[in-house]
Order: C-alpha cells, then sequence, then structure tokens
C-alpha cells in the first residue's frame, strides 16, 4: 500500500513568516492529494488539495505544489497569522483510491 | 446542516468489553470511513465503505467489525475492546473515494 511520510514533526514559526512542511509518497499511481488543517479537539478539515495533473495550486496565503518524478508534495502558508497554529496532515490516495495520511506536522506560530 | 456527527464523543471500556460507535452523515455522501488517530501516527484507515451496501478492509481492521446500515450510517463495532485499542476514532464521509472527506468531531475511546 501506499506510504506517506511527512517533515518536520513540529514547526515554529515567527507570526508573518512563512512555513513549509513536504511530503514523500511512495505508489507512483497516486493521483490525489490532499491537506488537513486538525484543530485541538476536532477532526481534520480539507484545506486545499491537488490532482496529479496539475504542478501547482493556491488559495490566498496557501499553496501546494507536487513534483510527480520525485513523487513529493509540500505545503506552503505565507504571511503566517496565530490562526494557522494547527496539525497540518497530508495525504495521497493509493491504487485503490483510499487515502493514506503523513504523521502530521503540529506548527506554532509564534506572536 | 450538521454535517458528519459520531457518537459518543467519550468512552471508557473494560478490556473484553464489546461497543459500537455510530456515524451519521446528512450530505448524501456514496463513501464513509473509519479512522483511528493514534499519537505520531496520523491517521490509518480501519475500514471503508465506498458505496452503500459495499465495506472493505482498509490498513489496521482487526478487532473491528462495521456496517453500512443505509446511506447515511455507517457503525464501527469492538466485539472485545483491548487496551491497544484506547484511541481517538474518525468518522469521514465523501461524494466518492479520491475526493475530499468531510470528518467528525471524534470519539475518545479508552480501554482499561
Amino acid at each position: 500500500g501506499e506510504n506517506v511520510e511527512q517533515h518536520p514533526s513540529t514547526l515554529s514559526v515567527q507570526e508573518g513568516d512563512s512555513a513549509v512542511i513536504k511530503c514523500t509518497y511512495s505508489d507512483s499511481a497516486s493521483n490525489y492529494f490532499p491537506w488537513y488543517k486538525q484543530e485541538l479537539g476536532k477532526g481534520p478539515q480539507l484545506i486545499i488539495d491537488i490532482r496529479s495533473n496539475v504542478g501547482e495550486k493556491k488559495d490566498q496565503r496557501i499553496a501546494v505544489t507536487l513534483n510527480k518524478t520525485a513523487k513529493h508534495f509540500s505545503l506552503h502558508i505565507t504571511e503566517t497569522q496565530p490562526e494557522d497554529s494547527a496539525v497540518y496532515f497530508c495525504a495521497a490516495s493509493d491504487n485503490d483510491y483510499k487515502l493514506s495520511f503523513g504523521a502530521g506536522t503540529t506548527v506554532t506560530v509564534r506572536a | 446542516n450538521a454535517g458528519v456527527t459520531q457518537t459518543p464523543k467519550f468512552q471508557v471500556l473494560k478490556t473484553g468489553q464489546s461497543m459500537t460507535l455510530q456515524c451519521a452523515q446528512d450530505m448524501n455522501h456514496n463513501s464513509m470511513y473509519w479512522y483511528r488517530q493514534d499519537p505520531g501516527m496520523g491517521l490509518r484507515l480501519i475500514y471503508y465503505s465506498a458505496s452503500e451496501g459495499t465495506t472493505d478492509k482498509g490498513e489496521v481492521p482487526n478487532g473491528y467489525n462495521v456496517s453500512r446500515l443505509n446511506k447515511r450510517e455507517f457503525s464501527l463495532r469492538l466485539e472485545s475492546a483491548a487496551p491497544s485499542q484506547t484511541s481517538v476514532y474518525f468518522c469521514a464521509s465523501s461524494v466518492a473515494l479520491n475526493t475530499e472527506a468531510f470528518f467528525g468531531q471524534g470519539t475518545r475511546l479508552t480501554v482499561v
């Protein structure tokens, strides 16, 4: 099955700086790559996703890039704000179209 | 619009006890899922139902059973709880496989 690795496990940034989280996947047939944000005591919520026919996607301060050749994808958050503090998960779909998740990155934005 | 509703929110079980976690969605989604979340391990798929009438094993199905009762409801049953099943359980649903999944608030289960 799919194996998704996520780095770093924790990330502390100054408010206003950028944050970058990187993920790699193992199954070259994977074609759907969502990113989820989880706030304390809540379920994960989709913030952005990308499919394999697109190399980059942006939504306001959030962007995702995909390199299918290298089998890695990244989340970029610009102009970070305190409300960006949360746990972020990357995921990739395997050949049965089920999502496999990374272990998560705890992002802390320092005021 | 409630989205995905899970019950209960918290549960403590003794080893060997059984229980069923309930999940219902009101978004007319075809696919539903059960995940468990453990520290440092992300979310791992237990079982899923691609559409009403079908269920399949995920990554960690041992010790669990599921029932897709109808299009709205997907339950997870622990027949004989073990301490290793202490975790936070999330139900999710999506229009179809490989599309945005919407998660419930989770059930925190402790087995002592």
